[in-house]
């Protein structure tokens, strides 16, 4: 069973352009949820999405969006990029709808600002 | 007072002993725990999942959960070099709407097993 597949791995951007970062979870998943991760900060939740409504945000700016699709397919979005954007983006994919099932995480994708 | 709290390390134990991983959370209603390891510059890879007060036990892996000290731990047994890595324990706190997909994480503990 494939896993959860994040496109692209890499990414390297300005500050003020904006990006769009894949992922695909596992078959039969239906729940994605996006993670940022920073040596400061950890892992620090931005979103969830089920059956493609997002059910729950983190506390990030509103430059940070994401969607989801019929196929359970996500993106996420960061428009405006800034400095502090730099991070590990990842995603990870459950069952779904309830609450507290284990999650499976991506290979998530390394973002890079200059 | 952060929300999960993991013992802050680095941990060092010596091949074949048993490694000890502990974490506190704020939140009383917290309701399903997870432990992940990570290596280096990969992403988190799930090793154990608990929901009920006791220990639940996988191949080498113990985790503990005692809710009413809002405390859960994991236990490598045997500890091998390739057990090297950061452990970071997850819990969603089963809150209804504000929980929907949300792990709340540790900062993680980095174990070193040496032969």
């Amino acid at each position: 069973k494939a896993g959860v597949t994040q496109t692209p791995r890499y990414l390297i951007k300005t500050r003020g352009q904006q990006v769009t970062l894949s992922c695909s979870p596992i078959s039969g998943h239906r729940s994605v949820s996006w993670y940022q991760q920073t040596p400061g900060q950890g892992l620090q939740f931005l979103f969830e999405y089920f059956s493609e409504t997002q059910r729950n945000k983190g506390n990030f700016p509103g430059r940070f969006s994401g969607r989801q699709f019929s196929n359970s397919r996500s993106e996420m979005n960061v428009s405006t990029l800034e400095l502090g954007d730099s991070a590990l983006y990842l995603c990870a994919s459950s069952l779904g709808p309830d609450l507290g099932q284990p999650q499976h995480f991506g290979d998530g994708t390394r973002l890079s600002i200059l | 007072q952060k929300e999960v709290e993991q013992n802050s390390g680095p941990l060092s134990v010596p091949e074949g002993a048993i490694a000890s991983l502990n974490c506190t959370y704020s939140d009383r209603g917290s309701q399903s725990f997870f432990w992940y390891r990570q290596y280096s510059g990969k992403s988190p890879e799930l090793i154990m999942s608990i929901y009920s007060n006791g220990d639940k036990e996988d191949g080498r892996f113990t985790a503990q959960l005692n809710k009413a000290s809002q405390y859960v731990s994991l236990l490598i047994r045997d500890s091998q070099p390739s057990d090297s890595a950061t452990y970071l324990c997850a819990v969603n706190s089963g809150a209804g709407g504000t929980s929907y997909g949300k792990l709340t994480f540790g900062q993680g503990t980095i174990l070193t097993v040496h032969p």
